[in-house]
């Protein structure tokens, strides 16, 4: 079963609006990684977040990772055309090793 | 440095061919795995291997097979092509897994089984 879950699947905004996804674990994680998905693309990675609680910021992104590192969210502030793709969160619980239980994505789609 | 190579990038199969998906990297990392990408389902792990000689199943392992005979390759085999296999392949590689670091994914390989 999905290890990870990640809502919504898809999110179609205006531009200027903000944006936020989540990713919810039933198992704590050790830590968590986000990823970004142009379309047609692979996913790039974005950031790795490892401490509970912690808010990490890139420019208009801002990811935090739940006090339980349950949870975790990516929020976008302003949306602009360039941030259209699908957006993953990969949990890694600790237990096997190496692995990554990815998020099934959220499908952004930002109107001019 | 290319990073991860996949190839080749499109490929169209016939139900029961068998063929190979490569996967190189040249960063010297030791973990790889190989994923699929399936439209709503994210991406599912089908083998991975944490070293030369040493691979493992992921969630949906059956019709494929791998072996890691080196560090830097890591190729993915279809053993008898069947249309469910119809999807897009990911190669990713890994510096570190304990703890995990940044996973560098390939370019992709396209597949349709017909």
């Amino acid at each position: 079963g999905q290890q990870v879950m990640q809502i919504p699947q898809y999110q179609h905004v205006q531009e200027g609006e903000d944006f936020t996804t989540y990713c919810n674990s039933s198992t704590t994680l050790s830590n968590i990684q986000w990823y970004k998905q142009r379309p047609g693309g692979h996913p790039v990675f974005l950031i790795q977040l490892v401490k509970s609680g912690e808010v990490k910021k890139q420019k208009r992104l801002t990811f935090q990772f739940g006090e339980a590192k349950k949870n975790s969210s990516l929020h976008i502030t302003a949306t602009q055309t360039t941030d259209v793709g699908t957006y993953f969160c990969a949990g890694d619980r600790g237990s096997t090793l190496g692995r990554l239980y990815f998020g099934r994505g959220t499908q952004l789609t930002v109107w001019p | 440095n290319a990073g991860v190579t996949q190839t080749p990038k499109f490929q169209v199969l016939k139900t029961g061919q068998s063929m190979t998906l490569q996967c190189a990297q040249d960063m010297n990392h030791e973990y790889m795995s190989w994923y699929r990408q399936d439209p709503g389902m994210g991406l599912r792990l089908i083998h991975y291997s944490v070293g030369a000689g040493i691979t493992d199943q992921g969630e949906v392992p059956n019709g494929y097979n791998v072996s890691r005979s080196t560090t830097e390759d890591f190729p993915l085999r279809l053993l008898s092509a069947a249309p469910s296999q119809t999807s897009v392949y990911f190669c990713a590689s890994s510096y570190s897994i304990t703890p995990n670091t940044e996973a560098f994914f390939g370019q992709g390989t396209r597949l349709t089984v017909v």
